[in-house]
């Protein structure tokens, strides 16, 4: 069983719709959480980081963390086809803060 | 402007050859890392340095090394002995300790090995 479980997609929603993306993991001494975003053959660009359990919220971007289920999602809100990428989840523990685990990633695709 | 170079972009090389990615940073971050990313997997950790002069192995070292002379830059050597080198090879940086888990990555480099 992978650390880190993220389900691959595609994911294809219309345009102004709102986007749920989600990760499953084991290690419950993960305590870091983040959402990167991916273009197409380009490097991730952190979106989201939150520490421990309960809601961030950025814009039209909500990360929330809910260790008991160790389960956590990233919501898109008013999508756009700007939108369209790849979404890694990634977490880090405690005592390992360099060594952050990484979902496979789920290609969003927004439709106009 | 700062940021994380890494180049070439597209790297093209014949089987039993070394080569070598370059990455360079300057924002003034202690720490810097390099990972793979094949197609349908998440990336992966080969080798991060936390200060100048020191590394570790990450999860896939066989067939890379890496020196780590100067805080800005880490490059990556791919030898002949790494089993299956085509892959998009990523570097990325982070203020380190505590805050080593906010990384951020460069544009990658694409090798293709034939």
């Amino acid at each position: 069983q992978k650390e880190v479980e993220q389900d691959p997609g595609p994911l294809s929603v219309p345009e102004g719709a709102i986007v749920s993306l989600n990760c499953t993991y084991s290690n419950s001494a993960f305590q870091y959480f983040m959402w990167y975003r991916q273009y197409s053959r380009k490097g991730p660009e952190l979106l989201m980081y939150t520490y421990s359990s309960g809601n961030k919220e950025d814009g039209r971007f909500t990360a929330q963390v809910d260790k008991s289920s160790k389960y956590i999602s990233l919501f898109i809100r008013d999508s756009q086809p700007s939108d369209s990428a790849t979404y890694l989840c990634a977490m880090s523990s405690y005592s390992s803060a360099s060594k952050i685990i990484f979902g496979s990633g789920t290609r969003l695709s927004i439709r106009p | 402007d700062g940021g994380i170079t890494q180049s070439p972009k597209y790297l093209f090389r014949k089987e039993g050859q070394n080569v070598t990615l370059s990455c360079e940073q300057n924002l003034n971050h202690d720490a810097m890392y390099w990972y793979r990313q094949d197609p349908g997997q998440g990336l992966r950790l080969i080798y991060y340095s936390q200060i100048v002069n020191d590394f570790q192995k990450g999860d896939i070292a066989e067939g890379y090394s890496v020196s780590r002379e100067k805080k800005e830059s880490f490059p990556l050597t791919v030898t002949s002995a790494q089993k299956n080198p085509t892959a998009f090879y990523l570097c990325a940086s982070s203020s380190g300790g505590m805050a080593s888990n906010e990384q951020y990555f460069g544009p990658g480099t694409r090798l293709t090995v034939t």
